[in-house]
């Protein structure tokens, strides 16, 4: 089965830096995602990782340890739209994603 | 706009209705997926379909029924629901080919039991 943890809330400032932690446990692995979801709109993609290491990609970047099964979403230089939910999801067999129930980001002023 | 469309966006049934909801990808994927979101839950994995065919169904209980009519399209029949079925409902598509890909997922239908 599948199991991935993530804190549930944050709050940060804005123009600050925030780490999102996501630990999972799978029967198998694939890849980790990471979606970005408003309230009333649909997750929408931010990053992929496989290997271990990390990915930038703009103001966001993420990282994977899979000897840890561990990673972590980083946003940089924070922004008011940056508020959302975001999503770490896993995918083992197939191309299944399996979520976790997401960390509602608040960024304050 | 992802490229999945999703309809209704908002749905209000009765216990004893039955109703459908509809999804439609234009980005050439061979796999669509249904999902349910409830509060303070992560999204939980309904249906999936790859190349038409059902491929898992995670338990879910008869009174929602799937149906792929081709790769494109993606329905789910709603009959005799309870109020605990009251989420958003989110429709996704992804190339089930490439081990990378991403999935898109629709705006949702937001479904009250009532």
């Amino acid at each position: 089965g599948q199991n991935i943890d993530q804190p549930t809330e944050m709050t940060a400032t804005e123009g600050a830096i925030v780490q999102i932690n996501c630990t999972y446990q799978t029967s198998g692995f694939n890849g980790l995602f990471w979606y970005q979801q408003h309230a009333g709109e649909a997750p929408t993609f931010l990053s992929y990782n496989v290997l271990d290491g990390l990915e930038e990609k703009g103001r966001f970047s993420s990282f994977l340890s899979r000897s840890k099964g561990y990673s972590y979403l980083l946003l940089k230089e924070l922004q008011m739209k940056d508020s959302a939910s975001y999503l770490c999801a896993v995918t083992g067999g197939g191309n299944k994603l399996t979520f976790g129930t997401g960390t509602q980001l608040k960024v304050e002023l | 706009e992802t490229g999945v469309t999703q309809t209704p966006r908002h749905l209000v049934m009765g216990m004893t209705n039955k109703k459908s909801l509809k999804c439609e990808q234009h980005l050439g994927h061979n796999a669509m997926y249904w999902y349910k979101q409830s509060a303070k839950k992560p999204l939980e994995l309904m249906f999936v379909y790859s190349l038409e065919e059902r491929v898992e169904n995670n338990s879910v209980p008869s009174r929602f029924s799937p149906e792929c009519p081709n790769s494109s399209h993606l329905f789910l029949h709603l009959h005799t629901l309870q109020p605990e079925d009251s989420a958003l409902y989110l429709c996704a598509s992804s190339q089930e080919s490439a081990l990378n890909t991403e999935a898109f997922f629709g705006q949702g239908t937001r479904l009250t039991v009532v």
